[in-house]
Parts: C-alpha cells; sequence; structure tokens
C-alpha cells in the first residue's frame, strides 16, 4: 500500500514557466512533509519542507503547499530553470520522534531550454 | 569532502554471494538510514539506527542485516544476495533538530 504516490512519473516545461509538481498522501498520522531532488548518480538532496501546521512555506523560487483535507501537497517551481531538471521526491512523517520517513515514487521534471 | 560517503559505488556481484556496502558519515549525526530505490517504486527503508545499540527494521528489511560499528559507520550487508535485490542503494543521515536527511551518492548493486 503505497502511502505516499506522487502519480505523474514525468513532467516537461518550457524554461521561465512554472512548475507544478503534485504529492498525496493516505496516512492522516503525517504531519510533516518534504521534497527531494535527485540528479543523476548523487543522492537525494534536501529542497524544502513544511509542517502540518502551515499551509504554505516558500524559500526562493520553491514553494510547497499543504491541503490536509485532501491529503495534498504540492511543490511549486517558479520560474523554471534548466538545473531544475531531476527528479523530484516527495516525502512524509509523522511526529512522536520516529524519524521515519516515507518517500513518493518520485516524479522526472524536464526544463526545456 | 562529502559528509556522507558510500563505498563501493557500484558493484556486481553473483547469486548467492555475500555483500557488504559501506556508510561512512562526518555530520556527527546519530540516525543513520539504509534504504533502497527501485524504478517505479521510490525510495523504501530498509533499516535505520538511532544510535550504536539501537538498529531497527524498515518497510523491507528481508535478506538485509545491518552493522553499527560506531556513531560515523553503518553497513548494510545482503547475506546472500538474489537479482531482486539488484537495486540503488542510499544511506543517509538525519539532523533531528531541523528534520532533514542528508543522502549519500549511493551504491548501484547489480544480482547476476
Amino acid at each position: 500500500d503505497q502511502q505516499v504516490k506522487q502519480n505523474s512519473p514525468s513532467l516537461s516545461v518550457q524554461e521561465g514557466r512554472i512548475s507544478i509538481l503534485n504529492c498525496d498522501y493516505t496516512n492522516s498520522m503525517f504531519d510533516y512533509f518534504l521534497w527531494y531532488k535527485k540528479y543523476p548518480a548523487e543522492g537525494p538532496t534536501f529542497l524544502i519542507s513544511i509542517s502540518s501546521i502551515k499551509d504554505k512555506n516558500e524559500d526562493g523560487r520553491f514553494t510547497v503547499f499543504l491541503n490536509k483535507s485532501a491529503k495534498h501537497l504540492s511543490l511549486h517551481i517558479v520560474p523554471s530553470q534548466p538545473g531544475d531538471s531531476a527528479v523530484y521526491f516527495c516525502a512524509a512523517s509523522a511526529s512522536g520522534g520516529t524519524y521515519k520517513y516515507i518517500f513518493g515514487t518520485g516524479t522526472r521534471l524536464k526544463v526545456l531550454a | 569532502d562529502a559528509d556522507v560517503t558510500q563505498t563501493p559505488r557500484n558493484r556486481i556481484t553473483k547469486t548467492g554471494k555475500r555483500i557488504m556496502l559501506e556508510c561512512s558519515q562526518t555530520k556527527g549525526h546519530d540516525r543513520m538510514y539504509w534504504y533502497r530505490q527501485d524504478p517505479g517504486l521510490g525510495l523504501r527503508l530498509i533499516y535505520y539506527s538511532f544510535d550504536v545499540k539501537d538498529i531497527n527494521k524498515g518497510e523491507i528489511s528481508d535478506g538485509y542485516s545491518v552493522s553499527r560499528q560506531a556513531q560515523a559507520k553503518f553497513s548494510l550487508s545482503l547475506e546472500s544476495a538474489i537479482p531482486n535485490q539488484t537495486a540503488l542503494y542510499f544511506c543517509a543521515t538525519i539532523d533531528i533538530s531541523t528534520d532533514t536527511q542528508y543522502f549519500g551518492p549511493g551504491t548501484r548493486l547489480t544480482v547476476l
């Protein structure tokens, strides 16, 4: 049972446009969400996170939105740049000190110059 | 120098062989993790360790074992490798003050 789902395996966007990556979760105990970016031959790197007490978090060109009632989060990248081309994973965890993360299957973003 | 390193980076082995993947970190974090990545399945947790004496199974621990030799070292072993263990393996640590995981570069393992 996939508790964290990224239903779009790939996405192509023109440079300068907005990229929107989506993630859905099923476990209502999840209260902390993260996005990671992964380039080929490298490990994932942390991008941005959001706690369930918020519905939005921004960091430069990256914004994460959380809709708890829909169990849905999205990552917006504006403007998209060719260097953003990578695989993006969302991850979720439940508080209580478990520090266990459930990852989605990833979305490959390609930003076209 | 990388904060989380993994050796080897690539390994090809045969069914039935014993394999050890090693992970070292210089970040001083107590908590370390082993994941595997398969196409279409994302990252799945194999084992995790909260300190040298605390080892826990993850989602898919069958066929794997781990050893936490020191705070900085966490090894993953495949006692008798099988082809469906062919995957990309990642080690990670976590900074619990920021809830941020730091991943190594990965080990690509192929079991023939």
